[in-house]
């Protein structure tokens, strides 16, 4: 089957600039999650979809975070305006069911300058 | 809440040496526990699960079992190559349902030398 993909690969923005990311998951994978990772640290979750719903979005730092799910398929997330501290790896994952484990994509590098 | 503890790296290894990777977790019910390894520069993949006690999951000579009694799933693998060196992440699955989410750790780092 066709892994999770994810868009850009790279990218380098100055602050203060916006910036999206774009994943399409695993077909059939009902459960979308976007996990920020910084350099030297574990996956942080910033947003858990179940079809085109959001189930947890406790630490996405919403005044400059945005996601979306439309038609519970492929999802967005954006950045508005980016801070220098947003500079890490954003990964895109999908489940079918959770027991059976997650499959990442290969994440966005962002880089703030 | 469930919290997942990995042993802090980094581990340096001679190609050929015994790895292990301590992990143990902290858990309310029984969560599926799972192995995730990052090698340089891609994202994370999964290496090998288990989800319920005294399940071992394996994977390219990787083992890791499900010890319920000392909430434990140590990763180890008998003879180390240098394409093994990545970061590797232990994780629990909590939650039921929808609500179901990854608890991670913080990875632990492994270098390989020939």
């Amino acid at each position: 089957e066709a892994g999770v993909a994810q868009s850009p690969r790279y990218k380098i923005i100055e602050k203060r600039q916006s910036v999206a990311f774009w994943c399409n998951p695993i077909s059939g994978h009902a459960t979308l999650y976007w996990y920020q990772q910084i350099l030297g640290q574990g996956p942080k979750l910033l947003i858990q979809f179940q079809n085109n719903g959001v189930v947890d979005d406790s630490q996405l730092p919403k005044d400059r975070f945005s996601a979306e799910r439309l038609k519970g398929v492929d999802s967005t997330l954006k950045i508005q305006p980016a801070k220098l501290e947003d500079s890490a790896v954003y990964l895109c994952a999908s489940s079918l069911e959770g027991r059976s484990g997650y499959t990442f994509g290969s994440g966005t590098r962002l880089t703030v300058v | 809440g469930n919290s997942v503890t990995q042993m802090e790296g980094p581990v340096t290894l001679s190609e050929e040496a015994f790895l292990t990777i301590n992990c143990t977790y902290t858990a309310t019910g029984y969560p599926s526990l799972f192995w995730y390894v990052q090698y340089p520069g891609e994202g994370l993949q999964l290496l090998l699960k288990a989800t319920k006690a005294d399940d071992k999951g394996s994977n390219k000579g990787f083992e890791a079992t499900y010890r319920k009694e000392t909430t434990s799933f140590h990763l180890e693998k008998g003879s180390v190559q240098v394409s093994d060196s990545a970061v590797y992440f232990c994780a629990l699955s909590e939650g039921a349902g929808n609500n179901r989410k990854l608890i991670w750790g913080l990875g632990t780092s492994l270098a390989v030398n020939p």
